[in-house]
């Protein structure tokens, strides 16, 4: 069964860095998330895309992220300047096109340390 | 704010019986629902989606939705410790952004 796959599975960097997380969404999708859960608390929208332009994002999507649909299999998430309080599970998902364009599958995550 | 509310939980039942499992939101616009499981260190699942009043069931779930009172529910029949996991309701609005109450924790016990 097809499935979202993200690398890398844990990203540990130094406050002020920037950050790449990476994502391959099921390859018939065509709408694309960033979602992220802080340990212990519930998981956030971040960002949608479609088309190759972001179709909704959250306050917390200011101007220290962007994502890109580099070719036409990966999607990515930058983190410019992070910060402490971005320590979290970093999850991409997908969904279809069509009646179905809601069911999001999510892929296994990305831990992301900031120290 | 668009909220969607859980209990948090921990909600023991014994293996074999039904886990019901409830949820409540705040918009009343909103227009798709879905339940996800998620295990401890792990990512969200889809288990089921419900887009109009009523049941509706696959295997040994049922999500049920009342619109007008604004509520959703899961129910596990024949409840396995497979199950043990923390259950999320989530709901979308207009577009496809999910917003995620805090989950249920599910505890089956032998």
């Amino acid at each position: 069964e097809p499935e979202v796959t993200q690398t890398p599975s844990h990203q540990v960097t130094q406050m002020g860095q920037e950050v790449i997380l990476r994502c391959v969404p099921i390859s018939n999708h065509l709408y694309f998330y960033w979602y992220r859960q802080i340990l212990g608390q519930k998981v956030e929208f971040l960002v949608s895309f479609y088309n190759n332009e972001i179709s909704e994002k959250s306050e917390i999507f200011d101007d220290q992220f962007s994502v890109e649909r580099p070719d036409g299999s990966n999607f990515t998430l930058k983190i410019r300047s992070t910060k402490l309080e971005d320590s979290a599970m970093y999850f991409c998902a997908s969904s279809p096109a069509g009646t179905r364009q809601g069911e999001q599958f999510f892929g296994p995550g990305t831990r992301l340390t900031v120290l | 704010q668009k909220e969607v509310e859980q209990n948090s939980g921990p909600l023991s039942v014994p293996e074999g019986a039904i886990a019901s499992l409830n949820c409540t939101y705040s918009d009343r616009g909103s227009q798709s629902f879905f339940w996800y499981r998620q295990y401890s260190g792990k990512s969200p699942e889809l288990i089921m989606s419900i887009y109009s009043n009523g049941d509706k069931e696959d295997g040994r779930f049922t999500a049920q939705l009342n619109k007008a009172s604004q509520y959703v529910s899961l129910l596990i029949r024949d409840s396995q410790p497979s199950d043990s996991a923390t259950y999320l309701c989530a709901v979308t609005g207009g577009g496809n952004k999910l917003t995620f109450g805090t989950g249920t924790q599910l505890k089956v016990e032998l």
